[in-house]
């Protein structure tokens, strides 16, 4: 089975920090995304990666960074955090696949992220 | 404007019971739909993944149907069990990447005893 690890659970920061969350899959998995999801407005992807060191903007990017240095691992950074930016933070892998797009994604459990 | 609506936003049932869930879309190009299953906690699980040839597939207890005609699909749960209590999220690929999944809102299923 596919396993897609986010380092916490929950995660208490304050107004202005810098802040990271990792996420790591063990399936060798090419591509790898980040989404927030918040209640009544679903999950909206942030940003996303098809391969080492590559970087594509989602449909909300604005205030967040990612780094991907290896396969596995896919980082998201909030620069200067903010109150709303609170939210669940899903992280996904998927195969690329050919034309049809049909590899599932398969999401770590989630951070629940508080700025105070 | 790419939209994936579902319905209801929230079910209530009893154990045994069936129940459909409703998902509508105006995506286009369309790629496939897919059905998530989201325990509360967790993250989102696969369920199905349907292409426009499909018109139902399988999974267990769930069985997913599409009408690429009417931009339709349904999620059917037969005999629920208490497990069944989640969110539900369909999702609609409108290709290009797979950046570009539009997600419905979700529908909250609770099954009660």
């Amino acid at each position: 089975d596919v396993k897609v690890t986010q380092s916490s659970r929950y995660l208490v920061k304050r107004t202005g920090e810098k802040v990271f969350l990792e996420c790591v899959q063990d399936m060798d998995h090419e591509n790898m995304f980040w989404y927030r999801q918040d209640p009544g407005l679903g999950l909206r992807l942030i940003y996303f990666s098809y391969d080492v060191k590559m970087k594509e903007k989602g449909d909300i990017p604005e205030g967040y960074s990612v780094s991907r240095e290896k396969k596995e691992r896919f980082s998201l950074i909030l620069e200067s955090a903010s109150t709303n930016q609170t939210s669940m933070y899903l992280c996904a892998s998927s195969l690329r696949t050919g034309s049809s797009y049909n590899s599932p994604l398969h999401f770590g459990n989630g951070t629940r992220l508080t700025v105070t | 404007k790419n939209q994936v609506e579902q319905s209801p936003q929230s079910l209530i049932i009893l154990e045994g019971k069936n129940c459909t869930l409703q998902c509508n879309y105006t995506v286009s190009p369309f790629s496939n739909l897919r059905w998530y299953k989201q325990d509360t906690g967790r993250g989102p699980v696969s369920l199905t993944i349907m292409t426009f040839s499909e018109n139902t597939k399988s999974n267990g207890r769930y069985t997913a149907t599409l009408d690429a005609d009417t931009k339709q699909s349904s999620l059917h749960i037969t005999a629920s069990q208490l497990s069944d209590s989640a969110s539900y999220i369909c999702v609609v690929s409108g290709g290009g990447s797979q950046g570009n999944l539009i997600f419905g809102k979700g529908t909250k299923l609770s099954v009660k005893p």
